[in-house]
């Protein structure tokens, strides 16, 4: 079965501090991963996906395979980062599959 | 351009009573998902079309729930003799390729 797990509900820091999101997933075969955002009273929107090895607003995420996590990075916190964020797997690469979601992470950023 | 639009963003029923949820997807977008989430949730899949094809509709919770998409464009879920556990938001998402594009949800809440 595919899951993804995101073990923090509230993540909060100061403003320029490193922050790290967690997600870690189960999947038996290679699974393409994604990272959501939803701002307040915004619609939830795609931050990055790992096959794409971006990096979109100072955030970037590895995907390790070993220890099947694919956290969420910026080294710098700003205020406008306090979101929530999503963690979600699509079980084929670069096909239009549903998405399987963690529960979220809501990032606040303390000035 | 326009983005994937919901009617209605509220939506409050009484127990027993049907409701109808509509999705009007990106122009073009072949692919089309529906998912809920619920409080403090993540959000789960519930099915999927490609064009006027239901592909997948798993994750359903019972069969008071139904979805159709008949022109391949505007999509609509129906939920029969809602139930309090029915309250959600309800989200709809378009694809062309691997990215889904999120609607702003509808929120149901089922008195």
């Amino acid at each position: 079965a595919q899951r993804v797990t995101q073990p923090e509900k509230l993540l909060s820091v100061f403003k320029g501090a490193p922050v790290e999101l967690k997600c870690n997933y189960s999947y038996s075969g290679s699974p393409e991963l994604f990272w959501y955002v939803q701002y307040s009273r915004q619609r939830l929107q795609l931050l990055l996906r790992h096959i794409s090895r971006e990096s979109i607003k100072g955030f970037t995420a590895d995907l390790n395979k070993g220890e099947t996590s694919f956290h969420l990075k910026k080294p710098f916190a700003q205020e406008e980062d306090s979101a929530m964020y999503y963690c979600a797997l699509s079980p084929i690469i670069s096909g239009n599959t549903p998405l399987v979601f963690g529960k979220g992470t809501r990032l606040s950023v303390i000035a | 351009g326009a983005g994937v639009s919901q009617s209605p963003r509220y939506k409050v029923a009484k127990r027993g009573q049907d409701v109808a949820l509509r999705c009007d997807p990106i122009s073009g977008h072949v692919s089309l998902f529906w998912y809920q989430q619920a409080l403090g949730q993540g959000p789960e899949f519930l099915t999927y079309f490609q064009n006027e094809a239901q592909l997948d509709k798993s994750g359903l919770p019972s069969d008071r729930f139904f979805a159709e998409r008949p022109e391949g464009s505007v999509s609509t879920l129906k939920i029969q003799r809602t139930q309090q556990e029915d309250s959600a938001v309800y989200l709809c998402a378009s694809s062309r390729l691997e990215t889904q594009y999120f609607g702003p949800g509808t929120r149901l809440l089922v008195l």
